[in-house]
């Protein structure tokens, strides 16, 4: 069984650029969710996605969207870079109607 | 904006002792998890429980959840170095809002070996 694995691991962008972070999602999930989490604080979910559609979303700008693919892996993409998205994305599967997520490792993006 | 409140913001102990761990949180919920977190990579689902529970075990953790004061306490028994990490409490919400989290600040924990 594999785990949630995030490409890339770093990723270093100059302001007002696009960046797309890639996710795969755990075998057996079909629901996949994205989280900022800026240093020294909690994640902060950003949207979910279950059966290609977006299932919830957090107090995100529209400049943050997403995919999710029909093998369930998904991507973040964040278009017109700001200096405040500099933070580590983690992405999460699990199986809708069972708790309890499983996290990848993160992509830190650091936006210069 | 997150809904938990964790306390202590940072914990520093010596290998053997004991762990503990709050957390508050604003509305109702249908489970509270916690994770654990080494150095700012993704984090690891240790436990959860359910808002019908008020107790649950998994090994050396022990997790309490009181729905009537909205809080709940993680106690890591005997600790170890390895244990050294951030951990962090996140609430599912009553209302299935696609199993969407919400996580605390996190408490700091290191373990002096």
């Amino acid at each position: 069984e594999t785990g949630v694995t995030q490409s890339p691991t770093h990723l270093i962008k100059t302001r007002g650029q696009q960046v797309t972070l890639r996710c795969s999602s755990q075998s057996g999930h079909n629901t996949v969710s994205w989280y900022q989490q800026a240093l020294g604080q909690g994640p902060q979910f950003i949207f979910q996605y279950y059966r290609e559609e977006e299932n919830g979303r957090g107090n995100f700008p529209p400049r943050f969207s997403g995919l999710q693919f029909p093998n369930y892996s998904s991507e973040l993409n964040v278009n017109a870079l700001e200096l405040d998205d500099s933070a580590l994305y983690l992405c999460a599967s699990s199986s809708r109607g069972i708790y309890g997520y499983t996290f990848g490792s993160g992509t830190r993006l650091t936006v210069v | 904006s997150q809904q938990g409140e964790e306390d202590p913001q940072a914990l520093s102990i010596q290998e053997g002792e004991n762990a503990t761990m709050n957390c508050s949180y604003k509305t109702s919920i249908n489970n509270l998890q916690w994770y654990r977190q080494n150095s700012g990579r993704g984090l690891v689902h240790l436990i959860l429980i359910r808002s019908n529970e008020r107790e649950k075990h998994s090994g050396r953790l022990r997790v309490t959840l009181d729905t009537s004061k909205k809080s709940s306490s993680l106690l890591i028994t005997a600790s170890r170095a390895a244990d050294t990490a951030s951990y962090f409490c996140a609430t599912a919400p009553m209302v299935d809002a696609g199993n969407k989290l919400t996580f605390g600040g996190g408490t700091r924990v290191l373990v002096k070996p």
